[in-house]
């Protein structure tokens, strides 16, 4: 059973960043990409990219480009979000998700506020 | 490509057909997902491929629909299918989701 675990809830000021972690096990990490979605309370889901974790490229939506990184480490077998600049409608549940769409994090609510 | 559904919400009883439709703003083909969430859970996945019925998701939920017109039914609507209903085109980046339709009572 594949098995994504994220980290804790984060509450950042407007300005800063936030590096949100995903642990991976129970699946080969290598062989499938790994997406991130976000949630704003009340709101839709909403895709930020995907990471392939073999080579480590990306694919970023464009609304996001300039503040948003994704990265791996294989050797822990985990995937990073980084978001910077936070602004304060960046506040949300931030999920990681296997690219067969079947399995999702627990989720990680980042608050923005001063 | 942007993703519509209707209606929202939607007011239904046990034991009825539901229907819900999701457009595309461009033709999408098949590359089309539908889940389900309940408040307070990630979503889960119902059907991919726009027809095909995720494992272990029971039979009362199909899909169907390609290009740009899809259809989630409930063909007898229980107890634990009130929820927020979202479709997901995955057939470019960036992939998107439909706004949600919320099933209540």
């Amino acid at each position: 059973q594949v098995q994504l675990v994220q980290s804790g809830a984060e509450v950042k000021r407007p300005g800063a960043s936030v590096k949100v972690s995903c642990k991976a096990s129970a699946y080969i990490f290598g062989n499938y990409y790994m997406h991130w979605v976000r949630q704003a309370p009340g709101q839709g889901l909403e895709w930020l990219g995907v990471i392939n974790p073999t080579g480590g490229s990306t694919t970023y939506a464009q609304k996001f480009l300039g503040r948003v990184t994704m990265t791996r480490d294989t050797s822990t077998t985990t995937v990073y979000l980084e978001l910077s600049r936070l602004r304060y409608d960046d506040t949300a549940i931030y999920y990681c998700v296997h690219s067969g769409w079947d399995d999702w994090g627990q989720g990680t609510l980042v608050t923005v506020s001063s | 490509i942007q993703l519509t559904q209707s209606p929202s919400p939607l007011s239904a009883s046990v034991g009825d057909r539901v229907t819900i439709t999701c457009r595309a703003s461009q033709d999408i083909k098949t590359y089309l997902a539908w889940y389900q969430q309940k408040p307070g859970q990630a979503p889960k996945l119902l059907i991919y491929a726009a027809s095909t019925l995720q494992s272990g998701v029971p039979s009362r939920f199909s899909g169907s629909g390609s290009g740009t017109d899809f259809t989630l039914t409930i063909s007898s609507l229980q107890p634990e299918d009130f929820a927020t209903y979202s479709c997901q085109q995955v057939d470019s980046y960036p992939f998107t989701f439909g706004p949600g339709t919320k099933v209540d009572i």
